[in-house]
């Protein structure tokens, strides 16, 4: 079965440099949620989409912003990288037709250096 | 949503049934118990869910006692590859289903 997509798996950036993470949910979901998780740390909610809306927002630094794309996809952009940037970065994926469980992707390895 | 309060570590013998207890006494009516676990560094993993009846499905079973105070995640028969962290989280479906609060989980060590 297709699963969340996560694109680039590993990503080094330099300080007050930009990135920008890609996630494909599962087909025919329409619900991403984007999650931070530091060294040794839980995973944090940052924020969610739904039907390309933004739908919840947590603890997500003003500098850093995503949006849901008409085919569903899903970008983090990070700008002015910070050293505590450098985390695992997971997307998940549901569907209210389909169940109420989330679907989490392999996550993106971010390093700030 | 609720809190939720979990041991912080628990071992278990591979074959053994693994039985994680989850506190969450302050649940109401509408909040659903949600089992996500983590294997190092992997993305979590959905286990199963509940609201007040006890549910079952390929992975595990989830037994959530009458008061819906606290609730039991039993792996029947643990392996070596159930080594992981488990979350239990409480959320209602007036949340995004996917908004999880994720807090301190259970270390369960499977050992031979």
């Amino acid at each position: 079965a297709a699963g969340v997509i996560q694109s680039p798996r590993h990503l080094i950036k330099e300080k007050r440099e930009t990135a920008t993470l890609k996630c494909y949910p599962i087909p025919r979901h329409d619900t991403v949620y984007w999650y931070q998780q530091g060294p040794g740390q839980d995973p944090q909610f940052l924020i969610s989409f739904y039907e390309k809306m933004q739908s919840d927002k947590g603890s997500i630094p003003d500098r850093f912003s995503a949006q849901q794309f008409s085919d569903y996809h899903s970008e983090l952009n990070m700008s002015s990288l910070e050293l505590g940037d450098s985390a695992l970065y997971f997307c998940a994926s549901s569907s209210k037709y389909t169940g109420t469980e989330a679907f989490f992707g392999q996550g993106t390895r971010l390093t700030v250096v | 949503d609720a809190k939720t309060t979990q041991p912080p570590s628990m071992d278990c013998a591979e074959g053994r049934a693994a039985n994680l207890p989850c506190n969450h006494s302050t649940i109401s009516g509408n909040e659903y118990v949600y089992w996500y676990r983590q294997i190092h560094s992997q993305g979590p993993q959905y286990i199963i869910h509940g609201l007040k009846n006890n549910e079952t499905n390929e992975m595990a079973s989830l037994i959530i006692t009458e008061d819906r105070k606290s609730s039991t995640l039993i792996l029947p028969h643990a392996t070596l590859r159930d080594t992981a962290v488990y979350y239990c989280i409480v959320s209602s479906l007036s949340t995004s289903y996917g908004k999880l609060t994720f807090g301190q989980g259970t270390i369960l060590t499977v050992h031979p």
